[in-house]
């Protein structure tokens, strides 16, 4: 299995500001992703980042809005821009185990915006 | 209509109950399957995670898939008040290499005293 921690692991943020999420995962892999978790509903995939290429974007996400970074085979962040209500959720690193091919999810950040 | 399937619930049941969590898929190209579990405010932890059809049992816990009807289940036996939790069944084929899931919306298991 793989242990992934995420920060921070809330935070209230005004309305045109930038946060960034960072996941650090206690093991090398290579497939990470970011989901958004909206109360009551189920997870939406908003890219996947493969350290050493460019990460790739669902429909719906954009890489102005949500610019992902993955400097290695441990960690990535996820930037939240220009922050609306509506981003106002729970963001969620996940990684894939390079062996068994078991998903793995951080603990999430809770992020609302006033 | 969505790939996968689930009941939202919540689902109540009495301390030491058989739960039966179940969810449907429609993609035949769905060869793994799994179960998550997620506390209030906590990620979701990966329960049980299968290959095609058949069983898998971990505990108290067992995973049931039937291709044939598109059904995917989950057991608890003797179940506790600990296991009051959502539980996300998700299914993934390998599509050109990408092996990322479909999750269901998660059905709320409520296990009281």
């Amino acid at each position: 299995s793989a242990v992934i921690s995420q920060k921070p692991s809330r935070d209230i943020c005004q309305r045109g500001t930038s946060l960034t999420i960072q996941c650090q995962v206690d093991s090398q892999v290579t497939m990470m992703f970011w989901y958004r978790q909206q109360p009551g509903q189920s997870l939406t995939l908003i890219a996947t980042a493969n350290q050493g290429s460019e990460a790739t974007y669902e429909s719906g996400f954009v890489i102005d809005k949500f610019p992902i970074s993955r400097p290695n085979l441990t960690f990535s962040t996820l930037t939240v821009s220009n922050m609306s209500p509506e981003d106002s959720s729970i963001y969620l690193c996940s990684v894939l185990s390079d062996g068994s091919y078991e998903q793995y999810f951080g603990p999430g950040t809770r992020l609302t915006v006033t | 209509q969505k790939e996968v399937e689930q009941d939202p619930g919540p689902l109540s049941v009495p301390e030491g109950a058989i739960v039966s969590l179940n969810c449907t898929y429609s993609n035949s190209a769905f060869q793994y399957f799994m179960w998550y579990r997620q506390y209030s405010r906590k990620g979701p932890e990966l329960l049980m995670y299968t290959y095609s059809s058949g069983n898998k049992e971990d505990g108290r816990f067992t995973a049931q898939v039937d291709k044939s009807s598109k059904y995917i289940s989950l057991f608890i036996r003797d179940s506790q008040p600990s296991d009051s939790a959502t539980y996300l069944c998700a299914s993934r084929a390998r599509v050109g290499g990408s092996y990322i899931p479909t999750f269901g919306r998660g059905t709320s298991l409520i296990v009281h005293p």
